[in-house]
């Protein structure tokens, strides 16, 4: 079964700074790869997905991640971070082999300080 | 209004009691899926459905029950309850499994 690492637990910065959200994946067939955000006591939302086509995917508020299949990366980055961007981050997975689950990853705490 | 609502949003029960989560959702959307949180594991997987009368298991099924008579209604049963499920609980629903959108979540704690 696929499976995803993220590699940081808590990536603490301070407004205005890059940020990078570190994520592996595992999977012996191809993939399809997703960024969630979960804001404190909501539910999660998806931030932006890789289905296929560009390796590069944006997100409506500045985040973007790319699909590395050499290195099974799907790393998050914004070039500059506001207050509003803290909450938890989950990398997910989905193989293609047509399974219905989808696999997160531990979350990832962005703090963004003032 | 639209959407998908959990309740309880809030639920302590005791060890060895039955307790029901409801999840409802107004999209007609034929996948709905049970999730739990918990601290380094990010959310697994418990039970999804396809459509209505059609589930399966998922990663975590063990000690829950799941039915869909209705495409709008995906309750969670824990038969039994124990400590090790104290979690939160997420219910999503979807067009697919490729993009699920989540309800606001419900903390059980069981004593």
């Amino acid at each position: 079964a696929q499976s995803v690492t993220q590699l940081d637990s808590q990536v603490p910065v301070f407004e205005e700074a890059p940020v990078e959200l570190r994520c592996n994946y595992s999977s012996s067939v191809s993939v399809y790869l997703f960024w969630y955000v979960q804001y404190p006591n909501q539910g999660l939302q998806l931030l932006l997905k890789y289905l296929s086509g560009s390796t590069l995917v944006e997100s409506i508020n500045g985040f973007e991640a790319e699909f590395n299949k050499s290195q099974t990366s799907f790393h998050l980055r914004k070039p500059s971070v506001h207050i509003s961007d803290t909450a938890e981050y989950f990398c997910a997975v989905s193989d293609q082999g047509g399974h219905n689950d989808m696999r997160f990853g531990a979350g990832t705490r962005l703090t963004v300080k003032p | 209004d639209a959407g998908i609502t959990q309740s309880p949003r809030y639920k302590i029960t005791e060890t060895g009691r039955q307790v029901t989560l409801m999840c409802h959702q107004t999209w007609s959307h034929s996948y709905m899926f049970w999730y739990r949180q918990d601290l380094g594991h990010g959310l697994r997987l418990i039970y999804y459905s396809a459509a209505a009368d059609i589930t399966d298991k998922g990663e975590v099924p063990d000690g829950y029950v799941v039915s869909r008579s209705k495409t709008e209604n995906f309750p969670l049963t824990l038969e039994s309850a124990t400590r090790s499920q104290t979690s939160v609980y997420f219910c999503a629903s979807g067009t697919s499994v490729l993009e699920q959108y989540f309800g606001p979540g419900t903390r059980l704690t069981v004593t």
